[in-house]
This record gives structure tokens, C-alpha cells and sequence, in this order.
């Protein structure tokens, strides 16, 4: 698996847009990017996911370079409840079994 | 609604007891998943089953058990064999041909003293 590096820490001001960049170099043209939260003592939530080409749902947009070698998860207009840890995983999207590997993330802090 | 629930959110125990944490899903998905995260880590994974009565050890399988009898339940058992069992533990479930886009329960927070 291709292996991921995000900042640690990012703050943002509600309302405004939170950009969190993630790179992964590594990764191998059968690889996804995932995008996952959790929130303070609870279980990680699916945000979103791509392979090449960028991403919008209801919750994010995905911003996937044309290299593939790193990505950014947009939250566009941010709120105090969006104050989590945001984990970017890359792996391959086989079918059937598939573990979850969250490394450390990045604390997004959005303030009032 | 559909979702998956742990029970209990918190959890006491003493060194060297059995302790069974329960999840359930009514989103009828086939796999699940249990997941042990320790403070400032991810997640590590400790057991899945794709499907009702078969189930794989994950990375760190050593001093738990589960089993799967039903579809929508999933329970873990933390042995005495268990060295560190003190974690917050995490359920999760997906369907099989979307199995990274899983579905997280709130967690159940161990405590061995």
C-alpha cells in the first residue's frame, strides 16, 4: 500500500473553507485515495473517495492532482462540528476483505 | 434508522477476567470488522468476518476471540491472555464488494486495571 503523509495539525475559521492536503507519492495506478473522519471518542466517519478524477458529495470535495501524487479533501464551508481527526488512506479497491490502515492524520481545529 | 451500535460506551474490568463487547448492524451488510485504537494511534485491525460463520484474524489477534452466528451481530471477546487489553475499541461494518467504505460504531472504551 501506497503510504501517506498529512500535517499533524491545520486550523480553519468557521465558514471558511478547511484545505487538507495529503500526499502520496507512492502510490500505484490501481489505488484509491479514502478520506475518513473521527470526531472526539467516536468511530472514524467515510467522507469520500476517488481514483483519478476529483470528487463532490454532500460532506466534501476531493481534489486528486493529474500526477496522482497527493490530494486534497476540501470542506467548503466549514463548522464547528467539523473538528476532528482527518485520516487519508490509499489502497486498492478489490473486492471483498479490506482492512483500513489509519495512520495519524491531521487534527483540523476550526474556531468560532 | 440504520447504523451500528456498541454496548457499553465504557467499560471496567479486572486484570486477568473474560470480557465480551458487543456490536450489532441493521444495515445488512455482510462483513465486519473490529478495530482496537490506542490514544494518539490509528486504528489497528484485530478480526474480520465477510461473511456469517467464517471469520480471519487481522494484525493483532492475539488474546481476543469473536465469533459470528448471525448476520448483524459480531462480538469480541478480550481474554485474560490479552497483555495491554486497555483500548478504545471499534466496530465497523461494509458490504463486500464495498469494503472500504466502512461504517463505524461509536466504540466501546476498555478499562483493565
Amino acid at each position: 500500500d501506497a503510504k501517506t503523509t498529512q500535517p499533524p495539525s491545520m486550523d480553519c475559521a468557521e465558514g471558511r473553507a478547511a484545505n487538507l492536503p495529503c500526499n502520496h507519492s507512492t502510490i500505484s495506478g490501481n489505488e484509491y485515495v479514502y478520506w475518513y473522519r473521527q470526531i472526539h471518542s467516536q468511530g472514524p466517519q467515510y467522507i469520500i473517495h476517488g481514483l483519478k478524477n476529483n470528487e463532490t458529495n454532500e460532506m466534501a470535495s476531493l481534489i486528486i492532482t493529474e500526477d496522482r501524487k497527493s490530494s486534497t479533501l476540501i470542506l467548503p464551508h466549514a463548522t464547528l462540528r467539523d473538528t476532528a481527526v482527518y485520516y487519508c488512506i490509499v489502497r486498492v479497491n478489490n473486492r471483498g476483505y479490506s482492512t483500513l490502515t489509519f495512520g495519524k492524520g491531521t487534527m483540523l481545529l476550526v474556531s468560532p | 434508522d440504520g447504523g451500528i451500535t456498541q454496548s457499553p460506551k465504557y467499560l471496567f474490568r479486572k486484570e486477568g477476567q473474560n470480557v465480551t463487547l458487543s456490536c450489532e448492524q441493521n444495515l445488512n451488510h455482510d462483513a465486519m470488522y473490529w478495530y482496537r485504537q490506542d490514544p494518539g494511534q490509528g486504528l489497528r485491525l484485530i478480526y474480520y468476518s465477510q461473511i456469517v460463520n467464517d471469520f480471519q484474524k487481522g494484525d493483532i489477534a492475539e488474546g481476543y476471540s469473536v465469533s459470528r452466528e448471525k448476520k448483524e451481530s459480531f462480538p469480541l471477546t478480550v481474554t485474560s491472555a490479552q497483555k495491554n487489553p486497555t483500548a478504545f475499541y471499534l466496530c465497523a461494518s461494509s458490504r463486500r464488494d464495498r469494503a472500504k467504505e466502512q461504517y463505524f460504531g461509536p466504540g466501546t472504551r476498555l478499562t483493565v486495571t
